[in-house]
C-alpha cells in the first residue's frame, strides 16, 4: 500500500448498485488489514478488517476479500447509497511489530442517484 | 461517532508562533498516535505513545513536540512551523500498542485543520 500519484482513482456508482474498491499491498509480511472511510473535512472511520488467515469477512452491507497470493485486498459495498460517499482508503499493518498501520492512495467513492 | 475528541478544529498560526493540538479519548486505550494528512494522500505517522510514554517517533522535524500527560490527553506542540506544514493532524488510539490485530484497531478522531501562514 504505498501512495503515489496526487489524484485519488475515482469509483463512481448509482444508488442501489453494488460497489467494489480495490487494494493491493506490498508487504508480504502483513498479516493484518483495514478499511477506513473517511468523509470530507472528517477523520477515517474504522469499516472492517481481516486478518491474513481469513480470505474473506463479511459486515453490515460490506464484504473483504483477501488475497494473499496475488497481495490484494477489496470492499464490497453492497445496495450502495449516496452515505456511503467517501474516500476508502485500505491499511496494512504487520503483527509482529508495533502498532503501525500503512495506507494505501485511497479511492473516491462517487455515488449518483 | 468517533470517541477520540480533538481540539480545535481549525486553527491557524504564523510561523513564529506557538500553539497546540489536543487530544482526548475515554475509552481506556493505552496507545495513542499523532498522524499527519495532507489533501488528497493518506494519513501518515508521526508519533505513537503506549503508556504515556513515546515510543515511535517517525523522525519528525522538532518543530512538532509531542506530550502525553496522562493515559487519556495527548497534546502535539507546535512552534515555528513551515507553511507546507499546513495538513489535518490526526489523534487516534487503541487499546494499547502491542500488534495491530482485531480487537486492537487503531481508531481516529475528526482531526485538526492546521493552516501555517
Amino acid at each position: 500500500g504505498e501512495s503515489v500519484g496526487l489524484h485519488l482513482p475515482t469509483l463512481s456508482v448509482q444508488e442501489g448498485d453494488n460497489s467494489i474498491i480495490n487494494c493491493a499491498y506490498s508487504n508480504s509480511a502483513s498479516d493484518y488489514f483495514i478499511w477506513y472511510k473517511q468523509e470530507s473535512g472528517k477523520g477515517p472511520q474504522f469499516i472492517i478488517d481481516i486478518r491474513s488467515n481469513m480470505d474473506k469477512r463479511q459486515g453490515q452491507r460490506v464484504t473483504v476479500l483477501l488475497n494473499k497470493t496475488v497481495k490484494h485486498l477489496s470492499l464490497q459495498i453492497a445496495a450502495t447509497q449516496p452515505g456511503d460517499s467517501a474516500v476508502y482508503f485500505c491499511a496494512e499493518a504487520n503483527s509482529g511489530g508495533y502498532n503501525k498501520l500503512i495506507f494505501g492512495a485511497g479511492t473516491r467513492l462517487a455515488v449518483h442517484p | 461517532d468517533t470517541e477520540v475528541t480533538q481540539t480545535p478544529k481549525h486553527l491557524v498560526m504564523g510561523m513564529t508562533n506557538k500553539k497546540s493540538l489536543k487530544c482526548e479519548q475515554h475509552m481506556g486505550h493505552r496507545a495513542m498516535y499523532w498522524y499527519k494528512q495532507k489533501a488528497k494522500k493518506p494519513p501518515e505517522l508521526m508519533f505513537v505513545y503506549s503508556y504515556e510514554k513515546l515510543s515511535i517517533n517517525e523522525s519528525v522535524p522538532s518543530r512538532f513536540s509531542p506530550e502525553c500527560p496522562n493515559s487519556s490527553l495527548l497534546n502535539l506542540h507546535l512552534h515555528a512551523l513551515q507553511p507546507e506544514d499546513s495538513a489535518l493532524y490526526l489523534c487516534a488510539s487503541s487499546q494499547d500498542e502491542d500488534r495491530v490485530v482485531s480487537g486492537n484497531t487503531i481508531y481516529f478522531g475528526e482531526g485538526s485543520w492546521l493552516t501555517v501562514v
